[in-house]
């Protein structure tokens, strides 16, 4: 049991070029989520999926997009990167069932943009 | 958009010591979440909160849902050098979506 998996582990890009983040989880989860996260600032949440077929915008959507490929997989893909976009990329999941919050991260994505 | 005030930002202690450290927000919350991250690796849920007033308990890690629903508490007892970490805090709001509001974190340093 893996948990949740992200690849690459780091990533440079030139600016306007594209690249899909890859997340999976292996813990039968229905929600997922994907978030960026920058020096001094909490996580913010880029999208979400409630379930497989579904994707929600959080709060910094703009310049990304997300496929639901399967219940397991998440994907965010960056179509023109821009050096805001440098951060650090967190995928996570959470369990199914009413009532149960609690989200379990993967070991992240380092992504320069020069 | 909004987010947690975590506090203190930073502190370093000895080992041995015991660690306070708490999240606030202007919200009320049907969930708290805590944190820890290691430098170059993905936060580890170390306790999750359900109810208000509830005390929850993981090894030498206690924290607490605030009565009115708008704070929470991490306490670590009897710190050790592994302890060394950024501690932070997630709440779910009661808005009908799964979403989360994250702290800011708390960073850690245990002298030996």
């Amino acid at each position: 049991n893996a948990g949740v998996t992200q690849t690459p582990k780091f990533q440079v890009l030139k600016t306007g070029q594209s690249m899909t983040l890859q997340c999976a989880q292996d813990m039968n989860h229905n929600s997922m989520y994907w978030y960026r996260q920058d020096p001094g600032m909490g996580l913010r949440l880029i999208y979400y999926s409630a379930s497989e077929g579904t994707t929600d915008k959080g709060e910094v959507p703009n310049g990304y997009n997300v496929s639901r490929l399967n219940k397991r997989e998440f994907s965010l893909r960056l179509e023109s990167a821009a050096p805001s976009q440098t951060s650090v990329y967190f995928c996570a999941s959470r369990p199914p069932g009413r009532g149960i919050n609690e989200q379990y991260f993967g070991p992240g994505t380092r992504l320069t943009v020069t | 958009g909004q987010q947690l005030n975590q506090s203190p930002q930073s502190m370093f202690i000895q080992e041995g010591e015991d660690v306070s450290m708490n999240c606030t927000s202007s919200s009320i919350f049907n969930t708290w979440l805590w944190y820890k991250q290691d430098p170059g690796e993905g936060p580890v849920l170390l306790i999750a909160l359900y109810k208000a007033g509830e005390l929850t308990s993981n090894g030498r890690l206690t924290a607490q849902f605030g009565i009115t629903r708008k704070d929470s508490f991490l306490n670590i007892s009897a710190s050790i050098p592994s302890d060394v970490g950024i501690y932070f805090c997630a709440g779910r709001p009661f808005s009908g979506t799964y979403k989360y509001i994250f702290g800011t974190g708390t960073r850690l340093k245990v002298l030996a």
